[in-house]
Protein backbone atom coordinates (compact mmCIF):
# COMPACT_ATOMS: atom_id res chain seq x y z
CA UNK A 1 0.00 0.00 0.00
CA UNK A 2 1.31 3.51 -0.95
CA UNK A 3 0.13 5.52 2.67
CA UNK A 4 -1.84 7.97 3.64
CA UNK A 5 -1.70 10.09 0.83
CA UNK A 6 -2.16 14.04 1.44
CA UNK A 7 -2.47 17.16 -1.69
CA UNK A 8 -0.78 18.89 -1.69
CA UNK A 9 2.38 18.79 -0.44
CA UNK A 10 2.42 22.77 -0.05
CA UNK A 11 0.14 25.87 -0.40
CA UNK A 12 0.15 29.17 -0.65
CA UNK A 13 -2.25 31.73 -0.43
CA UNK A 14 -3.79 34.83 0.33
CA UNK A 15 -6.03 36.19 3.30
CA UNK A 16 -9.56 35.54 2.59
CA UNK A 17 -8.57 32.92 -0.10
CA UNK A 18 -10.46 29.39 0.28
CA UNK A 19 -8.41 26.30 0.50
CA UNK A 20 -9.25 22.77 0.04
CA UNK A 21 -6.37 20.01 1.21
CA UNK A 22 -6.86 16.31 0.21
CA UNK A 23 -6.34 13.11 1.91
CA UNK A 24 -6.64 9.25 0.76
CA UNK A 25 -6.51 7.27 3.77
CA UNK A 26 -4.69 3.55 3.80
CA UNK A 27 -7.39 1.21 1.70
CA UNK A 28 -9.64 -0.37 4.50
CA UNK A 29 -8.71 1.90 6.92
CA UNK A 30 -11.95 2.88 8.40
CA UNK A 31 -10.94 5.80 10.80
CA UNK A 32 -9.70 9.10 9.43
CA UNK A 33 -7.93 12.01 11.16
CA UNK A 34 -7.06 14.96 10.79
CA UNK A 35 -4.45 17.38 12.68
CA UNK A 36 -2.61 20.45 12.65
CA UNK A 37 1.13 20.60 13.83
CA UNK A 38 2.29 24.24 14.89
CA UNK A 39 5.56 25.21 17.00
CA UNK A 40 3.52 26.61 19.92
CA UNK A 41 0.64 23.55 20.38
CA UNK A 42 2.50 20.95 18.65
CA UNK A 43 -0.06 18.02 17.01
CA UNK A 44 -3.75 18.66 17.50
CA UNK A 45 -7.05 16.54 16.56
CA UNK A 46 -9.16 18.70 14.84
CA UNK A 47 -11.63 16.27 13.81
CA UNK A 48 -11.75 12.23 13.09
CA UNK A 49 -14.00 9.91 11.27
CA UNK A 50 -15.35 6.87 11.35
CA UNK A 51 -16.89 4.56 8.27
CA UNK A 52 -17.31 8.09 6.48
CA UNK A 53 -19.18 9.36 9.42
CA UNK A 54 -17.80 12.58 11.72
CA UNK A 55 -17.21 11.65 15.34
CA UNK A 56 -15.57 14.39 17.24
CA UNK A 57 -14.90 17.64 15.46
CA UNK A 58 -14.18 19.88 19.05
CA UNK A 59 -11.45 20.39 17.87
CA UNK A 60 -12.36 22.31 15.20
CA UNK A 61 -11.42 25.76 15.96
CA UNK A 62 -13.99 27.90 13.85
CA UNK A 63 -16.50 27.77 11.80
CA UNK A 64 -14.16 28.76 8.86
CA UNK A 65 -13.39 24.98 9.02
CA UNK A 66 -15.26 22.13 7.50
CA UNK A 67 -13.91 18.58 7.00
CA UNK A 68 -15.85 16.06 4.64
CA UNK A 69 -15.88 12.49 3.96
CA UNK A 70 -17.65 11.49 0.81
CA UNK A 71 -16.31 8.10 0.39
CA UNK A 72 -14.06 5.82 2.01
CA UNK A 73 -10.82 6.39 0.12
CA UNK A 74 -11.38 10.37 -0.26
CA UNK A 75 -11.79 13.25 2.52
CA UNK A 76 -11.02 16.99 2.35
CA UNK A 77 -10.44 19.83 4.78
CA UNK A 78 -11.62 23.51 3.62
CA UNK A 79 -11.07 26.48 4.99
CA UNK A 80 -12.54 29.28 3.97
CA UNK A 81 -12.00 32.26 4.40
CA UNK A 82 -8.36 31.24 5.90
CA UNK A 83 -6.33 34.08 7.53
CA UNK A 84 -2.73 34.09 8.74
CA UNK A 85 -3.10 32.28 11.71
CA UNK A 86 -4.50 29.35 9.57
CA UNK A 87 -0.37 28.62 8.35
CA UNK A 88 0.66 25.11 10.07
CA UNK A 89 1.31 21.53 8.80
CA UNK A 90 -2.35 19.59 8.14
CA UNK A 91 -1.43 16.24 8.73
CA UNK A 92 -4.12 13.38 7.31
CA UNK A 93 -3.66 10.08 9.69
CA UNK A 94 -5.68 6.63 9.32
CA UNK A 95 -5.75 3.61 11.60
CA UNK A 96 -7.99 0.28 11.14
CA UNK A 97 -7.68 -3.34 11.11
CA UNK A 98 -6.10 -3.32 8.22
CA UNK A 99 -2.61 -5.01 8.58
CA UNK A 100 -4.14 -6.75 12.06
CA UNK A 101 -3.00 -3.40 14.06
CA UNK A 102 -5.94 -2.11 15.35
CA UNK A 103 -5.45 1.83 16.87
CA UNK A 104 -2.49 2.59 15.29
CA UNK A 105 -2.54 5.65 13.52
CA UNK A 106 -1.07 6.35 9.97
CA UNK A 107 0.41 9.74 8.84
CA UNK A 108 0.49 10.93 5.46
CA UNK A 109 3.41 13.94 4.51
CA UNK A 110 1.40 16.63 5.54
CA UNK A 111 0.23 19.94 3.89
CA UNK A 112 2.15 22.92 4.58
CA UNK A 113 0.13 26.04 4.51
CA UNK A 114 1.05 29.57 4.30
CA UNK A 115 -1.61 32.06 4.46
CA UNK A 116 -0.24 35.39 3.49
CA UNK B 1 -7.37 18.00 32.26
CA UNK B 2 -5.53 15.77 30.58
CA UNK B 3 -2.31 16.25 29.37
CA UNK B 4 1.41 14.99 27.58
CA UNK B 5 4.75 16.68 29.08
CA UNK B 6 7.75 15.65 27.18
CA UNK B 7 11.38 16.50 27.93
CA UNK B 8 13.69 17.61 27.41
CA UNK B 9 12.54 19.83 24.36
CA UNK B 10 15.78 19.50 22.62
CA UNK B 11 18.86 16.82 23.36
CA UNK B 12 21.98 16.91 21.75
CA UNK B 13 24.30 13.98 21.96
CA UNK B 14 27.39 12.74 20.08
CA UNK B 15 27.13 9.55 18.53
CA UNK B 16 27.56 6.48 20.84
CA UNK B 17 26.45 8.39 23.85
CA UNK B 18 23.62 6.73 25.21
CA UNK B 19 20.59 8.83 26.71
CA UNK B 20 16.73 8.87 27.62
CA UNK B 21 13.88 11.04 26.83
CA UNK B 22 10.75 11.31 29.02
CA UNK B 23 7.07 11.28 28.36
CA UNK B 24 5.14 11.77 31.57
CA UNK B 25 1.28 12.19 31.32
CA UNK B 26 -1.93 12.67 33.24
CA UNK B 27 -5.53 10.95 31.47
CA UNK B 28 -7.96 9.80 32.43
CA UNK B 29 -8.13 5.98 31.74
CA UNK B 30 -5.47 5.00 29.87
CA UNK B 31 -5.73 2.96 26.54
CA UNK B 32 -2.39 3.12 25.17
CA UNK B 33 0.53 4.75 25.06
CA UNK B 34 2.30 5.58 21.51
CA UNK B 35 5.58 6.56 20.49
CA UNK B 36 6.54 8.66 16.68
CA UNK B 37 9.51 9.21 15.29
CA UNK B 38 8.95 12.66 12.83
CA UNK B 39 11.77 13.29 10.24
CA UNK B 40 11.90 17.00 9.12
CA UNK B 41 9.34 17.80 6.70
CA UNK B 42 7.54 14.47 6.71
CA UNK B 43 4.68 12.74 9.16
CA UNK B 44 5.45 10.92 12.32
CA UNK B 45 5.88 7.64 11.91
CA UNK B 46 4.75 5.19 14.21
CA UNK B 47 7.76 3.09 16.70
CA UNK B 48 6.07 1.38 19.62
CA UNK B 49 2.52 0.84 21.72
CA UNK B 50 2.69 0.60 25.63
CA UNK B 51 -0.59 -0.44 27.09
CA UNK B 52 0.16 -1.47 30.62
CA UNK B 53 2.65 0.00 33.25
CA UNK B 54 5.72 -2.38 33.42
CA UNK B 55 5.43 -2.94 29.70
CA UNK B 56 8.73 -2.78 27.86
CA UNK B 57 9.44 -2.85 23.79
CA UNK B 58 12.43 -2.74 22.16
CA UNK B 59 13.43 -2.12 17.95
CA UNK B 60 17.00 -1.82 17.08
CA UNK B 61 18.69 1.11 19.81
CA UNK B 62 15.50 2.00 20.73
CA UNK B 63 13.96 0.55 24.39
CA UNK B 64 10.07 1.79 25.22
CA UNK B 65 9.33 1.46 28.99
CA UNK B 66 5.79 2.67 31.04
CA UNK B 67 5.23 2.86 34.47
CA UNK B 68 1.87 4.66 35.77
CA UNK B 69 3.09 8.41 35.54
CA UNK B 70 5.71 8.10 32.58
CA UNK B 71 7.08 6.55 29.83
CA UNK B 72 11.01 6.75 28.59
CA UNK B 73 12.37 6.10 25.14
CA UNK B 74 15.81 5.21 25.81
CA UNK B 75 18.18 5.37 23.14
CA UNK B 76 21.66 3.08 23.26
CA UNK B 77 24.78 4.21 21.79
CA UNK B 78 22.72 6.19 18.68
CA UNK B 79 23.33 7.05 15.49
CA UNK B 80 23.10 10.31 13.15
CA UNK B 81 19.95 8.56 11.47
CA UNK B 82 18.08 8.43 14.75
CA UNK B 83 18.32 12.50 15.14
CA UNK B 84 14.99 13.32 14.87
CA UNK B 85 11.94 14.48 16.31
CA UNK B 86 10.50 12.15 19.06
CA UNK B 87 6.61 12.15 19.82
CA UNK B 88 4.75 10.62 22.44
CA UNK B 89 1.26 10.44 22.67
CA UNK B 90 -1.48 8.77 25.07
CA UNK B 91 -4.78 6.94 23.98
CA UNK B 92 -7.92 8.00 26.57
CA UNK B 93 -10.47 5.51 27.63
CA UNK B 94 -13.71 5.59 26.37
CA UNK B 95 -13.45 3.24 23.81
CA UNK B 96 -12.85 5.49 21.43
CA UNK B 97 -10.29 5.30 18.21
CA UNK B 98 -9.42 8.88 18.63
CA UNK B 99 -8.59 11.42 21.30
CA UNK B 100 -4.79 10.87 21.14
CA UNK B 101 -3.51 13.78 22.67
CA UNK B 102 0.23 14.28 21.69
CA UNK B 103 3.10 15.64 23.62
CA UNK B 104 4.99 18.53 21.81
CA UNK B 105 8.13 15.97 20.76
CA UNK B 106 11.82 15.74 21.84
CA UNK B 107 14.14 17.35 19.13
CA UNK B 108 17.10 14.59 19.01
CA UNK B 109 20.49 15.57 17.41
CA UNK B 110 22.60 12.87 17.52
CA UNK B 111 26.37 14.28 16.04
CA UNK B 112 29.30 11.79 14.53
Amino acid sequence: DAGVIQSPRHEVTEMGQEVTLRCKPISGHDYLFWYRQTMMRGLELLIYFNNNVPIDDSGMPEDRFSAKMPNASFSTLKIQPSEPRDSAVYFCASSGIAGGTLSIQYFGAGTRLSVL
Amino acid sequence: EDQVTQSPEALRLQEGESSSLNCSYTVSGLRGLFWYRQDPGKGPEFLFTLYSAGEEKEKERLKATLTKKESFLHITAPKPEDSATYLCAVRRGGGSQGNLIFGKGTKLSVKP
